[in-house]
């Protein structure tokens, strides 16, 4: 059975730094892409950025590079979003989910799986 | 504001049929495949519909998808009170080089 299993909710202060984290089984974690998306209070998806874990081949969207940092460490199956300095606007609960793959004419599909959700609170 | 345009909300009551749309542009529908998204409160969103028109296993044959050039459309019949959720579609947009999704749709089961 395909799981994403993501860390569990943070409570955090502007300033502050985080990595949360989504850990993949029941496939085989090298060859598929993990994206992440952000859904603030009341919003709507947004797409940050994937990686694939095979190589750490990352994408962000325009919106969110420089903002965070998309990072895997494949012998532990695991995909990771981290901030350096989070900002009360980055309150929001993230969702990783797997991303089957890339072609040049039609770019990234779908996502089949998704995680939980990680509820990141920043707040002084 | 998305890139992907849908409706915020709409409804119809158990056993009905309902549609919903998504409309975009030449550098993303027009040009990729679509996949639409059902999520539910408190829970992680949930594939129902990829490549335009396949269903995931286990996604019923009530849903089902449909790409008319730059726009997409959702329909969903025998509607049930656990379909009230939210609805969203997504593609890639060649020229954002970023994954869209839409504003999402809020459906109401009367």
């Amino acid at each position: 059975e395909v799981q994403l299993v993501q860390s569990g909710a943070e409570v955090k202060k502007p300033g502050e730094s985080l990595k949360i984290s989504c850990k993949g089984s029941g496939y085989s974690f090298t060859t598929y892409w993990i994206g992440w998306v952000r859904q603030m209070p009341g919003k709507g998806l947004e797409w940050m950025g994937i990686i694939y874990p095979d190589d750490s081949d990352t994408r962000y969207s325009p919106s969110f590079q420089g903002q965070v940092t998309i990072s895997a460490d494949k012998s532990i199956s695991t995909a990771y979003l981290q901030w350096s300095s989070l900002k009360a606007s980055d309150t929001a609960m993230y969702y990783c989910a797997r991303n089957p793959g890339y072609y040049d004419t039609t770019g990234y599909e779908y996502f089949d799986y998704w995680g939980q959700g990680t509820l990141v609170t920043v707040s002084s | 504001q998305s890139v992907l345009t849908q409706p915020p909300s709409v409804s119809a009551a158990p056993g009905q049929k309902v549609t919903i749309s998504c409309s975009g542009s030449s550098s993303n529908i027009g040009n990729s495949y679509v996949s639409w998204y059902q999520h539910l409160p408190g829970s992680a969103p949930k594939l129902l519909i990829y490549d335009n028109n396949k269903r995931p296993s286990g996604i019923p044959d009530r849903f089902s998808g449909s790409k008319p050039g730059t726009s997409a459309t959702l329909g969903i019949t025998g509607l049930q009170t656990g379909d009230e959720a939210d609805y969203y579609c997504g593609t890639w947009d060649s020229r954002l080089s970023a994954w869209v999704f839409g504003g999402g749709t809020k459906l109401t089961v009367l």
